[in-house]
C-alpha cells in the first residue's frame, strides 16, 4: 500500500522561498499509472490545489500560483518536491501531497498526512 | 474557474440519523464531483468519485448521485466516526481543481 510522507521546513521568513518534500513509499512515483500533486489547506479553511506532475516531468499548476510554483519528481529517491517563491503570511497553510490515478478525471485517492508550514518572521 | 458552493456550511445530526449534504457548481460538470471526509488533524480521505462511485473500502452507507450542477452526498446512517467535515472537489476542469468550502458534520 502507498505511502506518501511530507517533510521540510516549519516556518519560513517572508519574501523567501517555501520548499517541500514528499517521499513516497509502495510504490514508485515514475509508474505511468499517477499524477502527484500538491495541495494546501490554511488553518480553519478549505483546501487549495497547487499543482501536479507526471513521472514524464509535464506539470499542471493553479493559475493563482503558477508564477511562483515548481513541482519537480526525482526518481531516484522516489520522491517529489514543491517549492513556493516569495511567500507571505497568506501561504500558512498544511501542505499535503497527493496522488490521483491517470484513469478517468483527477481524484485524489491517496494522501500524506501534511506538514504545517508558517510563514513568519 | 468553476466555483463550488456547499451547503449548509454545517449541521447537527445523532447517530442513526439519514444526512443529505449538497453540492452546487457554478457551471456544468457533468458527473465529474468527488466526496472527501477529513477529520481534525488528519488528511482528506477519498470518498465518492464521478458522482456516485464508491471508493474502495468506504461503508456502503455513503452513497452519491447528481450531475450537471447539482450533487448530493448522503450518509444513510450516521455512525459515531462519520462526525467530520466534508468536501467536494470538481474534476471537470483541471484549470484550476477546486473544492467546496466543506460542510461540518456535528454531532447532536
Amino acid at each position: 500500500q502507498v505511502q506518501l510522507q511530507e517533510s521540510g521546513p516549519g516556518l519560513v521568513k517572508p519574501s523567501e522561498t517555501l520548499s517541500l518534500t514528499c517521499t513516497v513509499s509502495g510504490g514508485p512515483v515514475s509508474s505511468g499509472s499517477y499524477y502527484w500533486s500538491w495541495l494546501r489547506q490554511p488553518p480553519g479553511k478549505g483546501l487549495e490545489w497547487i499543482g501536479y506532475i507526471y513521472y514524464s516531468g509535464s506539470t499542471n499548476y493553479n493559475p493563482s500560483l503558477e508564477s511562483r510554483v515548481t513541482i519537480s519528481l526525482d526518481t531516484s529517491k522516489n520522491r517529489l518536491s514543491l517549492d513556493l517563491n516569495s511567500v507571505s503570511a497568506a501561504d500558512t497553510a498544511v501542505y499535503y501531497c497527493a496522488r490521483h490515478p491517470t484513469g478517468g478525471r483527477i481524484r485524489f485517492d491517496s494522501w500524506g498526512q501534511g506538514t504545517l508550514v508558517t510563514v513568519s518572521s | 474557474d468553476i466555483q463550488m458552493t456547499q451547503s449548509p456550511s454545517s449541521l447537527s445530526a445523532s447517530v442513526g440519523d439519514r444526512v443529505t449534504i449538497t453540492c452546487r457548481a457554478s457551471q456544468s460538470i457533468s458527473i465529474y464531483l468527488n466526496w472527501y471526509q477529513q477529520k481534525p488533524g488528519k488528511a482528506p480521505k477519498l470518498l465518492i468519485y464521478s458522482a456516485s462511485s464508491l471508493q474502495s473500502g468506504v461503508p456502503s452507507r455513503f452513497s452519491g448521485s447528481g450531475s450537471g450542477t447539482d450533487f448530493t452526498l448522503t450518509l444513510s446512517s450516521l455512525q459515531p466516526e462519520d462526525f467530520a467535515t466534508y468536501y467536494c472537489q470538481q474534476s471537470y476542469s483541471s484549470l484550476p481543481i477546486t473544492f467546496g468550502q466543506g460542510t461540518r458534520l456535528e454531532i447532536k
